[in-house]
């Protein structure tokens, strides 16, 4: 079954506006990532955080992770055209291996110029 | 370095065909998963590979099978194509197998229309 469930489905605003996109999962985890895919492409890797960080940055990205609710958000800053695309997040179950990720149906984001 | 590299990119069967994808991981990577992605089930696990070896493998019928070569290269297969079988298969590439300790390598997918 899956784990990660995205929040909200669809989001659309403006560019420079910053887009927060939230996951649940249900098991516990070593660590969740998030992805990017746009339209019809393969998923790209955006960032990672284990299970013992809280907080994570890469760029214009902020992910945060609350093991205690299960949940963790994704926020991107001043928010671009080329930043519309479909965000997952993905877990793994604890002792499983690598290959094996659960992904929530996504949040389709899109940002107008 | 060349990225994943998923084989055909775009292809049309028609029901009770069967299908071969195939799957070049990034130079280097050992471990292979495959992932079929629908508009009503979503990113689903099919299968994973490291070193010829099938490691894990999703809720998916007998139908679908897949093996890996010596030099890591994989391919998977679809009998007895269903409608339902139509999607986008996305392979994925891992340095190592190590539990949940990396991100995945995504292909650009092979899209599969079944008729």
């Amino acid at each position: 079954s899956q784990q990660g469930e995205e929040d909200p489905q669809a989001l659309s605003i403006q560019e420079g506006e910053n887009a927060t996109m939230n996951c649940s999962y249900k098991t516990s985890i070593n660590n969740l990532q998030w992805y990017r895919q746009n339209s019809g492409r393969g998923l790209v890797h955006l960032i990672l955080i284990r299970s013992n960080e809280r907080e994570k940055h890469s760029g214009r990205l902020r992910v945060t992770l609350d093991t205690s609710k299960k949940s963790s958000s994704l926020l991107i800053t001043a928010s671009r055209a080329a930043d519309t695309a479909s965000y997952f997040c993905a877990t793994g179950d604890r002792g499983s291996t690598l290959g094996r990720l659960y992904f929530g149906r996504g949040t389709q984001l899109t940002v107008w110029p | 370095k060349a990225g994943v590299t998923q084989t055909p990119r775009y292809l049309i069967k028609t029901r009770g065909q069967q299908v071969t994808l195939s799957c070049s991981p990034i130079s280097g990577h050992r471990s292979v998963s495959w992932y079929q992605q629908t508009p009503g089930q979503g990113l689903q696990f099919l299968f994973e590979y490291f070193s010829e070896t099938q490691r894990n493998k999703g809720n998916f019928p007998g139908r679908f099978s897949g093996r890996q070569f010596s030099n890591s290269r994989s391919e998977m297969n679809v009998s007895t194509l269903e409608l339902g079988d139509s999607a986008l298969y996305l392979c994925a590439s891992s340095l190592v197998p190590r539990e949940n300790t990396g991100e995945l390598f995504f292909g650009e997918g092979s899209r599969l229309t079944v008729l």
